[in-house]
């Protein structure tokens, strides 16, 4: 079946470093995607949202990239600080009403002080 | 978004036993589902819980070993059944309002060991 999945497993910054996270995605009827944050012991929080008509969405020092004609995602921390070392999840959702969501595989990021 | 809360926080439990986990939610959703995230991994969707008639499961799940009910829109139950070693794995809920609003929010999640 189809899947999402990820570049990197494991990500090493020093803190107040930009931090890139890259997720690939294979089915090309998706048109929703979301990053997750998961800190040890706590379920996914939602980070950042983006919609297959978009190609980037801006947050909270957070930046998310669409690229569908090579079918990548990818999320963008600025100035990483220790607090958002966790494990990231891009998720990709084929949109109407099926609200489902197909996660991919997870990277470890480890902010160094 | 909103306030998601489940119960238990984590349990361990003898093989051939039976665990109901509670997931509550602060506001009415629409949809509502459950997932699983064995150690080290990623989350699998379970089944999609729906209001007032019998879930819907994902390939590699069945209603025998997941029993789901859903009584209203802010909760929701999932049973796991008989269960084993291979159990063992943190159980999610998530929330989503429907609509136009495709955000997705979690619990914190059940941590269930089976010995």
């Amino acid at each position: 079946g189809e899947s999402v999945g990820l570049h990197l497993p494991t990500l090493s910054v020093q803190e107040g470093d930009n931090s890139i996270i890259n997720c690939a995605y294979s089915n090309s009827a998706s048109d929703y995607f979301i990053w997750y944050k998961q800190e040890s012991g706590k379920g996914p929080q939602f980070i950042i949202d983006i919609r297959s008509n978009m190609d980037k969405r801006q947050g909270q020092r957070v930046t998310v990239l669409l690229n569908k004609t090579v079918k990548h995602l990818s999320l963008q921390i600025a100035a990483t600080q220790p607090g958002d070392s966790a494990v990231y999840f891009c998720a990709e959702n084929s949109g109407g009403s099926n609200y489902k969501l197909t996660f991919g595989k997870g990277t470890l990021l480890t902010v160094n002080p | 978004s909103a306030v998601i809360s489940q119960k238990p926080s984590r349990d361990i439990c003898q093989r051939g036993t039976s665990l109901t986990i509670q997931c509550q939610v602060d506001s009415q959703v629409t949809m509502m589902f459950w997932y699983r995230q064995q150690p080290g991994q990623s989350l699998t969707l379970i089944a999609t819980a729906n209001q007032g008639s019998e879930a819907t499961y994902e390939s590699g799940f069945v209603i025998d070993k997941f029993p789901i009910s859903r009584p209203n829109l802010t909760f929701s139950t999932l049973t796991v059944s008989n269960m084993s070693p291979e159990d063992s794995s943190i159980y999610l809920c998530s929330v989503a309002r429907g609509g136009e609003h495709n955000e997705q929010f979690f619990g914190p999640g059940t941590r269930l060991t089976v010995l």
